[in-house]
């Protein structure tokens, strides 16, 4: 079947830092995936995503790469601010699959002090 | 553009009374998710809808819950009786092909005293 694993949390960082968190998945087939980004008392909002091998998703300073051959979509930033505490879902969807739900991860919260 | 409309923002009631929560997807979006939030359970899907149509409602905790399409634009989750352990976020999103990614709205925290 589908699922997402994702590291435990909380990452806890300062300022500048640099972030990496863990997304690995099992699927059949080649799914899309995804990262999902949730701040306080706010619905999750689509940070980035990618739909084949090889594919680096971008957005706000983050990446993520589609990497087949490990199986993962790991989360990075070069320099986190405080402004990106919030918790960070990894999910996938099969692919040519229309409307199928979204399968998520347990998500990460990340908490960054000046 | 308006994302997707959740109301209300905040439900507060007391237990055995009927809840609604009413969702309003992005116009186009032929995929509709209801979803429940809670810190011990993380996010779960209960149910979602492709073109109104229930396809998949094995996340839905017991009978006591059901939810509707009656036209492209409007859903409706509703608990009937509630119970304290319903308090949770709800939260509805929307997508659509080719991307199959999803749109959140902003949520409806539920507390059932």
């Amino acid at each position: 079947g589908n699922s997402v694993t994702q590291m435990e949390g909380p990452v806890t960082l300062s300022e500048e830092a640099f972030l990496t968190i863990n997304c690995t998945y099992t699927a059949t087939g080649y799914p899309s995936l995804f990262w999902y980004v949730q701040y306080p008392g706010e619905g999750l909002q689509l940070l980035l995503k990618a739909t084949k091998a090889d594919d680096k998703g971008s957005n706000k300073g983050f990446e993520a790469t589609y990497r087949k051959e490990t199986t993962s979509f790991h989360l990075e930033k070069g320099s986190v601010q405080v402004s990106d505490s919030a918790v960070y879902f990894c999910a996938l969807t099969p692919i040519n699959q229309a409307g199928t739900a979204l399968i998520f991860g347990k998500g990460t919260t990340l908490s960054v002090s000046s | 553009d308006a994302g997707v409309i959740q109301s209300p923002r905040h439900e507060v009631t007391e237990m055995g009374q009927e809840v609604t929560l009413r969702c309003k997807p992005i116009s186009g979006h032929n995929s509709l998710f209801w979803y429940r939030q809670t810190m011990m359970r993380g996010l779960e899907l209960l149910i979602y809808f492709n073109n109104n149509v229930p396809i998949d409602d094995s996340g839905m905790p017991e009978d006591r819950f059901s939810a509707k399409m009656p036209n492209a634009s409007f859903s409706t989750l509703k608990i009937q009786p509630s119970e304290p352990r319903d308090s949770a976020v709800y939260f509805c999103a929307s997508s659509t092909p080719p991307g199959y990614e999803q749109y959140f709205g902003p949520g409806t925290r539920l507390t059932v005293t």
